[in-house]
């Protein structure tokens, strides 16, 4: 069974430019969640989908931040428009019921100049 | 705030016994796991715990006291392959998780 997904597996913009980080869940994964961690930082939650509905997106930093699940399967995350503080490791995680393990992608390295 | 404590830096031999402490506060609290991440790859999962007391799964083991609001993470006959961080997790709300900052394990010759 093939594993959590994301592309790119890195992604270097200029401040100002757009970036859209896409997630592939476990298939049958209902609950799809991104994290993020910054340089020194633990890892944070962003948000968190089921199925398609947006079930909590508390830890979104700010309305640059887009997230979508059009479907119920792959997710993606767009940032529009980059900020330097926005450099970090995007992680996605997917589990099949909430609550459960969630099991990680290997994440998207963002580096904005 | 709701911290989640654990060592920075770990450092043991070969075939040596390493022990990860975890502190949390304890409100809300719906279990706990230890998920392991090299450098450069996708955390993987150890364990989950949400009953008191060790629960053991080959070389790894991990216990739990929710009334003192701590965990920790036993890896026993240390292995080159075992350096790696190692992430304390409680899950919060929705199941969302909160994770520690992770603890660095270097396993020397």
């Amino acid at each position: 069974e093939a594993g959590v997904t994301q592309f790119p597996s890195h992604s270097v913009i200029e401040k100002g430019q757009t970036v859209t980080l896409r997630c592939d869940p476990i298939s049958g994964h209902d609950n799809l969640y991104w994290y993020r961690r910054v340089m020194g930082k633990e890892i944070k939650f962003l948000l968190h989908f089921v199925k398609e509905s947006k079930q909590d997106e508390s830890g979104m930093p700010n309305n640059r931040f887009l997230a979508e699940r059009t479907g119920g399967t792959y997710s993606t995350l767009k940032v529009q428009p980059a900020e330097l503080e926005d450099s970090g490791v995007y992680f996605c995680a997917s589990s099949q019921g909430n609550g459960e393990t969630q099991y990680f992608g290997p994440g998207t390295r963002l580096l904005v100049l | 705030g709701q911290n989640i404590d654990q060592p920075t830096e770990m450092t043991a031999t070969e075939g040596a016994i390493v022990q990860i402490n975890c502190t949390y506060q304890t409100s809300g609290f719906n279990g706990l796991f230890w998920y392991q991440q090299h450098a450069g790859e996708a955390p993987t999962f150890l364990s989950y715990n949400v009953l008191d007391g060790l629960e053991e799964k080959g070389r790894f083991s991990s216990f739990l006291s929710r009334s003192k609001g701590y965990s920790y993470l036993l890896l026993k006959e240390l292995q080159m392959k075992d350096s790696a961080s190692y992430l304390c997790a409680v899950p919060r709300s929705w199941g969302k998780l909160q994770f520690g900052a992770g603890t660095q394990v270097v396993v020397t010759p």
